[in-house]
């Protein structure tokens, strides 16, 4: 079955930064573009970035643009969120999610917290 | 990349239908067919309920259902249940290749 396991997460200081990663198994995970999403304590989903099935194409909310950096490592099943200078506001659940084609998300992992605290 | 504009609750009784709405922009809702809704429990992770405006996953009830006229899109629930009671989110494809969210709808089985 799929499965997407995200960890990386923790506490840290503004202007740090975190790498988080998302096993994935169960699937061809180079066969799928993948995504993060995050949604910070009480607030809705917030759609963050997307990298294609190769890794040869990525796009960024604005919100995060020049700071966040996604890739992946289709030998290893894997998919990273590196998050340079962090703010406050980067603090949320991070969700690693599956593209299932024509833009849906049709499965996630268990979410990997990230606090952004002084 | 505004978030997409849904109402911030809808409430029913048991066995009636809801609708909520999401609108968007010709940039995104307007311009593609590729709206999902998915629904989230508190602490846990979203679900796609519906995909391209109107499809159903595997496993789904069929008492889920989507649309889509100009640039708003809807999920109506029929038949409502008390596990039901959840947050909604529409999404959609946009034309800057990214995905855009709604703010979210708390539905509320009374």
């Amino acid at each position: 079955q799929v499965q997407l396991v995200e960890s990386g997460g923790g506490v840290v200081q503004p202007g740090r930064s975190l790498r988080l990663s998302c096993a994935a198994s169960g699937f061809t995970f180079s066969s799928f573009n993948m995504h993060w999403v995050r949604q910070a304590p009480g607030k809705g989903l917030e759609w963050v970035t997307v990298i294609s099935y190769d890794g040869s194409n990525e796009h960024y909310a604005d919100s995060v643009k020049g700071r966040f950096t996604i890739s992946r490592d289709n030998s290893k099943s894997t998919m990273f969120l590196q998050m340079n200078s962090l703010r406050d506001e980067d603090t949320a659940v991070y969700w690693c999610a599956r593209e299932g084609g024509k833009s849906l998300l049709d499965f996630w992992g268990q979410g990997s917290l990230v606090t952004v605290s002084s | 990349q505004s978030a997409l504009t849904q109402p911030a609750s809808v409430s029913g009784s048991p066995g009636q239908s809801i609708t909520i709405s999401c609108t968007g922009t010709s940039s995104d809702v307007g311009g593609y067919n590729y709206v999902s809704w998915y629904q989230q429990h508190p602490g846990m992770a979203p679900k796609l309920m519906i995909y391209t405006v109107n499809n159903r996953p595997s496993g789904v009830s069929n008492r889920f259902s989507g649309s889509k006229s100009g640039k708003m899109a809807s999920l109506t629930i029929s038949g409502l249940q008390a596990e039901d009671e959840a947050d909604y989110y529409c999404s959609s494809y946009t034309s800057s290749g990214t995905l855009v969210f709604g703010g979210g709808t708390k539905v509320t089985v009374l």
